[in-house]
């Protein structure tokens, strides 16, 4: 069975400095996603960052980008410039590529505090 | 568009009572899952529907879980009957196909006491 860990229940970073959240993950499977989701309190989770385990390249998208590294199965989450709007759970996940199996699997979230 | 609402936003039942979440998808999305965060624990997966037919349940914690999805469109997840480990947030979230983004609803808050 596929399993996502995340190491760190909390962070905290001062405004407009930069952060990394941890996630490893296992798997047996070449074919598969990993995600970040973003849950602000009260509030959907979003997603923030996909990754398709086939690429090499690490995934951006604005101030948020991955470090893949698929041969030591992590997947950690750096956010540049933190905004106080960056304040919320991130959960990482794991989805395999096979549709009919595209369950998430969800690490058990790192909750990110942005100090003023 | 609107996006993947969830009824109702908290709900606090007795032990032993009965109590039904409902689930909106996103209109057009085929896929439908049910995901329960347990006392700060990992979000675990429940079931998946595509359309009214349920593709896995293999999440589904016991018999007292009954989902449905009558037409293929909104979903219900029933507790009957309730018990205290079954207090935590219940997500639920929607897909167009089944490689594409799922998108969350807000969740519903069950604390079972």
């Amino acid at each position: 069975a596929q399993t996502v860990t995340q190491s760190q229940p909390e962070m905290s970073v001062q405004e407009a400095e930069t952060v990394t959240l941890s996630c490893t993950y296992d798997t047996s499977e070449s074919d598969y996603y990993l995600f970040w989701y973003k849950q602000p309190p009260s509030r959907q989770m979003i997603l923030v960052i996909r990754q398709e385990a086939y690429k090499q390249q690490n995934a951006t998208e604005n101030r948020f980008s991955v470090n893949f590294q698929k041969a030591a199965k992590s997947f950690s989450l750096k956010i540049s410039d933190s905004q106080l709007g960056d304040a919320a759970m991130y959960f990482c996940a794991y989805r395999r590529d096979l549709q009919g199996a595209q369950k998430l699997v969800f690490g058990q979230g790192t909750r990110l505090t942005i100090n003023p | 568009e609107a996006g993947v609402t969830q009824f109702p936003s908290h709900s606090v039942i007795e032990k032993g009572q009965t109590v039904t979440l409902r689930c909106d998808p996103i209109s057009g999305h085929d896929n439908l899952y049910w995901y329960r965060r347990v006392m700060g624990k990992e979000i675990k997966f429940l079931l998946h529907f595509v359309k009214e037919s349920k593709q896995d349940e293999s999440g589904m914690p016991n018999n007292r879980f009954l989902a449905e999805r009558t037409g293929g469109t909104y979903s219900t997840l029933k507790v009957q009957p309730a018990e205290l480990e079954d207090s935590g947030v219940y997500f639920c979230a929607s897909s167009r196909t089944w490689n594409t983004e799922a998108f969350f609803g807000q969740g519903t808050r069950l604390t079972v006491v």
